[in-house]
């Protein structure tokens, strides 16, 4: 079956920039979503088809994806983007994944 | 303004089925190509995805859960609901109803706040 890996954990200076990696086989040839989650809250989108913002979402959260991994990118990392992230894909196997999350923690 | 909110039980005993409603509003599960996911999360881990239900009835499960899940809706009321049977307390988590956009490679865009369900004796 279709799976996801993430890192567990991320740590980033403030001000750094952090990069959180998703793999998975042949990632490259699927949309990989991404989300945030703060502590007690509901996941929100934070990207979408590899590399697209919603609206509200600031430009420092960037998102690519090539080969087996996906890469969500956070410029300036601030110490409010401290939270558990986690990507996401479609897979006909498996339908729908999600990777196990990485928590990002800001020094 | 779209907003999803889960309702149903908080505790459950082991054995016993599941039952909660996702009540939506700020969209139609009458739209073509709109559908409606339930996600849940156990304490400290990560999001496992359930089922999904599409606007023209279609359905479809997670294949680890399939036995034990359905899902239907009622377009008049803006409300999708999930059944769970034979609970289990590994099944103790949060579940979330989300709003799914783009059938063909789905993401969800909205998500409910979630509803804690333990299931204990």
């Amino acid at each position: 079956s279709f799976e996801l890996t993430q890192p567990p954990s991320v740590s980033v200076s403030s001000g750094q920039t952090a990069s959180i990696t998703c793999s998975g086989d042949k990632l490259g040839d699927k949309y990989v979503h991404w989300y945030q989650q703060k502590s007690g809250q509901s996941p929100l989108l934070l990207i979408y088809q590899d590399s697209k913002r919603p609206s509200g979402i600031p430009e420092r959260f960037s998102g690519s994806n090539s080969g087996n991994t996906a890469t969500l990118t956070i410029s300036g990392t601030q110490a409010l983007d401290e939270a558990d992230y986690y990507c996401q894909a479609w897979d006909i196997s498996t339908e729908v994944v999600f990777g196990g999350g990485t928590k990002v923690t800001v020094l | 303004q779209v907003t999803l909110r889960e309702s149903g039980p908080a505790l459950v005993k082991p054995r016993e089925t599941l039952r909660l409603t996702c009540t939506f509003s700020g969209f139609s599960l009458n739209t073509t190509g709109m559908s409606v996911s339930w996600i849940r999360q156990p304490p400290g881990k990560a999001l496992e995805w359930l089922a999904r239900i599409d606007w023209d009835d279609d359905k479809y499960f997670s294949k680890s859960l399939k036995t034990r899940l359905t899902i239907s809706k009622d377009t008049s009321k803006n409300q999708v609901v999930l059944t769970m049977t034979y609970m289990d307390p590994e099944d103790t988590a949060t579940y979330f109803c989300a709003r799914v956009h783009s059938s063909s490679a789905p993401y969800f865009d909205y998500w409910g706040q979630g509803a804690l369900v333990t299931v204990s004796s």
